[in-house]
């Protein structure tokens, strides 16, 4: 079974402050795909990346990075210099890479709050 | 790029009524759609799998007779939750996979509240 975990309930940072949201995940499956998304008050899902399991390599766009370890079964998200717009909620998700008719197995989030 | 229209983005309807919510794939063919549920404060939880020109599959736990999914075309979903109550207030939100394109796209959600 899959199952993703976001050990990090709440977390409050002041403004440009690094802040690093965790996720640790659970699959049998040797191919699968990892997700980052920001989900502001307004509800909507907004997509930050998706990672295959074979591309290990870390990736950085702007102020957002992550950190794919698969030997520790983690997906780690870092914001630099955090602004109040980063206050969202970020999940991270799993997905089987097996057929086109997997869904997405979310953790339960992590609430991060900026604080001017 | 590919977007998913979700609507509506909220409902308010008294109990006992049914509500439909639509989700369509606006420039990309979508066989398959996915509809997840999120209480407040809580994380996404998959509701159903719907398939095009098939049954849905729902999750461990999901009233099928309740939220009644139908797939009828390649862009659009729909989700009727039918006899609502107001323990069915919740966010629902729906994700498309482009036929043959790993990514899923999400639509913005729906609130819906139950008085």
């Amino acid at each position: 079974a899959q199952k993703v975990t976001q050990a990090q309930t709440e977390i409050s940072v002041v403004e440009k402050e690094d802040v690093t949201l965790d996720c640790v995940y659970e699959t049998r499956d040797t191919t699968y795909y990892l997700f980052w998304y920001k989900q502001p008050p307004s509800g909507e899902l907004v997509f930050l990346i998706r990672r295959n399991s074979f591309d290990e390599q870390n990736e950085i766009s702007g102020r957002y990075s992550w950190n794919f370890q698969k030997s520790t079964s983690s997906f780690n998200f870092t914001i630099t210099a955090s602004q109040v717009v980063d206050s969202a909620v970020y999940f991270c998700a799993l997905s089987e890479a097996r057929s086109g008719n997997t869904p997405l197995v979310f953790g339960k989030g992590t609430r991060l709050s900026v604080i001017a | 790029g590919a977007v998913v229209s979700q609507h509506p983005s909220w409902v308010i309807c008294k109990s006992g009524t049914s509500v439909k919510i639509e989700c369509r794939s606006l420039d990309f063919q979508a066989t398959t759609m996915f509809w997840y549920r999120q209480f407040p404060k809580q994380s996404l939880m998959l509701m159903a799998t719907s398939n095009e020109g098939s049954k849905a599959t729902y999750e461990q736990g999901v009233e099928k007779d309740k939220f009644l999914i139908n797939h009828a075309s390649l862009t659009l979903s729909t989700l009727t939750v039918t006899s609502a109550h107001p323990e069915d207030s919740s966010f629902y939100i729906c994700s498309a996979r482009e036929t043959g394109v790993e990514k899923l796209f999400f639509g913005s959600g729906t609130q819906l509240s139950v008085l």
